[in-house]
């Protein structure tokens, strides 16, 4: 199973500033990864999808790069409304997924 | 728009069978441009998928919960389902259930969720 590990576990920013995530997979997933936003009481809303692509209606200061094992999500400039949790997904070896452990963003 | 709506019992008894079903709106389960799943969440932990379903009935699942998991799609009503055997306390989770394109399959529209608790 492909194990993706995201850090920092706890990201503590003030709206305005720049947010780097990071997801690592055990072994390669090329670019099979994407990257969903979580708020309390919510479902995750897909955010990245093939480790770059922005999905339908994402605003552009959210942007996913990265390949392989290594791979990061940044939000360029924070708005109040980015304080959630955030979790890698990879989909490499479909049919299956696995998800990462997640990175809360808080102020 | 699509919509996706989960029901069924909040509460399992150890052992037993959790059973859910997700009703689509707004769009046709009956397309062969998607998959159909189910992911959970402890609360307060990360997501697992648990498996999904393709209008023809193939179904997908993850190894981990194979043995205990079946999902099954009824066409005629626009709703997939999910049965759990054997639940115990660790299955208590927030239950979602997902729609992911075949050509990009990642989750782009999901339910609300629905908590199940395991207990006697």
């Amino acid at each position: 199973e492909i194990v993706l590990t995201q850090s920092p576990a706890t990201l503590s920013l003030s709206p305005g500033e720049r947010a780097t995530l990071s997801c690592r997979a055990s072994q390669s997933v090329s670019s099979y990864l994407a990257w969903y936003q979580q708020k309390p009481g919510q479902a995750p809303r897909l955010l990245i999808y093939d480790a770059s692509n922005r999905a339908t209606g994402i605003p552009a200061r959210f942007s996913g790069s990265g390949s392989g094992t290594d791979f990061t999500l940044t939000i360029s400039s924070l708005e109040p409304e980015d304080f959630a949790v955030y979790y890698c997904q990879q989909r490499s070896k479909w049919p299956g997924f696995t998800f990462g452990g997640g990175t809360k963003v808080e102020i | 728009q699509l919509q996706l709506q989960e029901s069924g019992p909040g509460l399992v008894k150890p052992s037993e069978t959790l059973s859910l079903t997700c009703t689509v709106s707004g769009g046709s389960i009956n397309s062969n441009t998607y998959y159909w799943g189910w992911i959970r969440q402890p609360p307060g932990k990360g997501l697992e998928w648990i498996g999904s379903v393709y209008y023809s009935g193939s179904t997908f699942y993850n190894p981990s919960l194979k043995s205990r998991v079946t999902i099954s799609v009824d066409t005629s009503k626009n709703q997939f389902s999910l049965r759990l055997g054997s639940v115990t306390a660790a299955d208590t989770a927030v239950y979602y259930c997902a729609r992911h394109p075949i050509l990009v399959p990642d989750f782009d529209y999901w339910g609300q969720g629905t908590l199940v608790t395991v207990s006697s």
